[in-house]
């Protein structure tokens, strides 16, 4: 069975700081995805990143960035310089890699308060 | 307009009601979900279908009824809603691991 957990459950920064999310995960599958979503206020969910299983490559986008450690199986994501339009619900979720072991598999969540 | 569209946005129902969530894309994406969202649980897969006539059970599928007679809708139903119900409902479609969602459907049970 896939599990997700992301031990954090709320955590509130002042604008500007630096903020990380934590996302451990397990599966036992060899090929899987890992995900993180953001829930705005508004309610909807908004893709932010995927990467596979092969793929251990930290990536950077503007003042995002992820790192993927297999070794620990963790797939953690750092907002730098938070703003207050950061503030939001954040999930990590996994998928297997095809077919019916492609649904995704959420964690609980993670609240982000973001104060100006 | 194309996507993925859930209605109603917003279901008021009373205990005991048979209530149907819709969920319809546009594209023809074969793997079709419902996932519902309850604080403290993050969202938790009810059901799915691979393709039209094929359902199959996720992680909390009691009290829900799902079919998929056009490979575009899943309609989603609580056959006897119950308070435990009250949540939010996402729908998705599918395309490899690119999962689409839709806006969401806010269920409140009284």
């Amino acid at each position: 069975a896939q599990k997700v957990t992301q031990a954090q459950t709320e955590i509130s920064v002042v604008e500007k700081e630096d903020v990380t999310l934590d996302c451990v995960y397990e599966t036992r599958d060899t090929t899987y995805y890992l995900f993180w979503y953001k829930q705005p206020p508004s309610g909807e969910l908004v893709f932010l990143i995927r990467r596979n299983s092969f793929d251990e490559q930290n990536e950077i986008s503007g003042r995002y960035s992820w790192n993927f450690q297999k070794s620990t199986s963790s797939f953690n994501f750092t907002i730098t310089a938070s703003q207050v339009v950061d503030s939001a619900v954040y999930f990590c979720a996994l998928s297997g890699y095809t077919g019916a072991n492609s649904k995704l598999t959420f964690g609980k969540g993670i609240t982000l308060s973001v104060r100006p | 307009d194309a996507g993925i569209t859930q209605s109603p946005r917003y279901k008021i129902t009373e205990t005991g009601r048979q209530v149907t969530l819709m969920c319809h894309q546009t594209w023809s994406h074969s793997y079709m979900f419902w996932y519902r969202q309850d604080l403290g649980h993050g969202l938790r897969l009810i059901y799915y279908s691979a393709a039209a006539d094929i359902t199959d059970k996720g992680e909390v599928p009691d009290g829900y009824v799902v079919s998929r007679s056009k490979t575009e809708n899943f309609p989603l139903t609580l056959e006897s809603a119950t308070r435990s119900q009250t949540s939010v409902y996402f729908c998705a479609s599918q395309l490899g691991t690119e999962a689409f969602f839709g806006q969401g459907t806010r269920l409140t049970v009284v």
